[in-house]
């Protein structure tokens, strides 16, 4: 079964500083990836997604993320934090085989706290 | 804005009693998806319904039904509640069945007293 791993429930870092939040998949076959943004008392935001195309995509807000299969990763990065990314950011793989097609498996999500 | 919408926002209940969730897709979007997310569990994947089939079930216990209607709108029943069942429920939409973006509604908090 595929699975998704975060490393690290809570990350915390200062304003201005590179965000790196770690997310490792099992699949096999390649994956649809992606990473999510759920602000505190909302719902889920798709921040990025990879399908295969470009290895390095680019999301809202300045994150991006790089698949890297030799590593089995899609970690997501941003160059300067902002307060106002503050959140909690979900990894998830896309079911890619069978009848369950689409459907997402969630890491259990890293909460980034933004200091000033 | 996603354009999902959930009702009811929060919903305070007691054990044995039995609740209906509901979610209204966006606009074209023909799939349906329910998670639950708790603090022990975090995000899982209970149901999914496209264009009113049932297409896949995910951790959904037996208590828990789901439907969708003719105008694509989705209804989530618990019954026989229990304290363990109180958690976040979200509902999501998107336009296929595989692999398209998921937009996800507010969510509705459950409390089982």
């Amino acid at each position: 079964a595929q699975s998704v791993t975060q490393l690290g429930s809570h990350v915390s870092v200062s304003e201005g500083a590179l965000v790196l939040l770690r997310c490792n998949y099992s699949s096999s076959v390649p994956p649809y990836l992606f990473w999510y943004v759920q602000y505190p008392n909302q719902g889920l935001q798709l921040l990025l997604k990879y399908t295969s195309a470009a290895t390095l995509v680019k999301g809202i807000n300045g994150f991006e993320a790089e698949f890297k299969k030799s590593e089995t990763s899609f970690h997501l990065t941003k160059p300067s934090a902002h307060m106002s990314d503050a959140a909690e950011y979900f990894c998830a793989v896309s079911e890619s085989y069978g009848g369950s097609q689409g459907n997402l498996i969630f890491g259990k999500g890293t909460k980034l706290s933004v200091k000033p | 804005d996603s354009g999902v919408t959930q009702t009811p926002k929060h919903l305070i209940t007691a054990t044995g009693q039995r609740v209906t969730l509901r979610c209204s897709p966006r606009s074209g979007d023909l799939s349906v998806y329910w998670y639950q997310q708790s603090l022990d569990q975090g995000l899982q994947f209970l149901i999914q319904y496209y264009n009113g089939e049932e297409r896949a079930k995910g951790n959904i216990l037996e208590r828990f039904s789901a439907q969708q209607f003719p105008d694509l709108h989705s209804e989530l029943n618990l019954s026989s509640l229990e304290l363990g069942d109180s958690a976040l429920y979200f509902c999501a939409s998107s336009v296929g069945v595989s692999y398209n973006e998921q937009f996800f509604g507010p969510g509705t908090r459950l409390t089982v007293l």
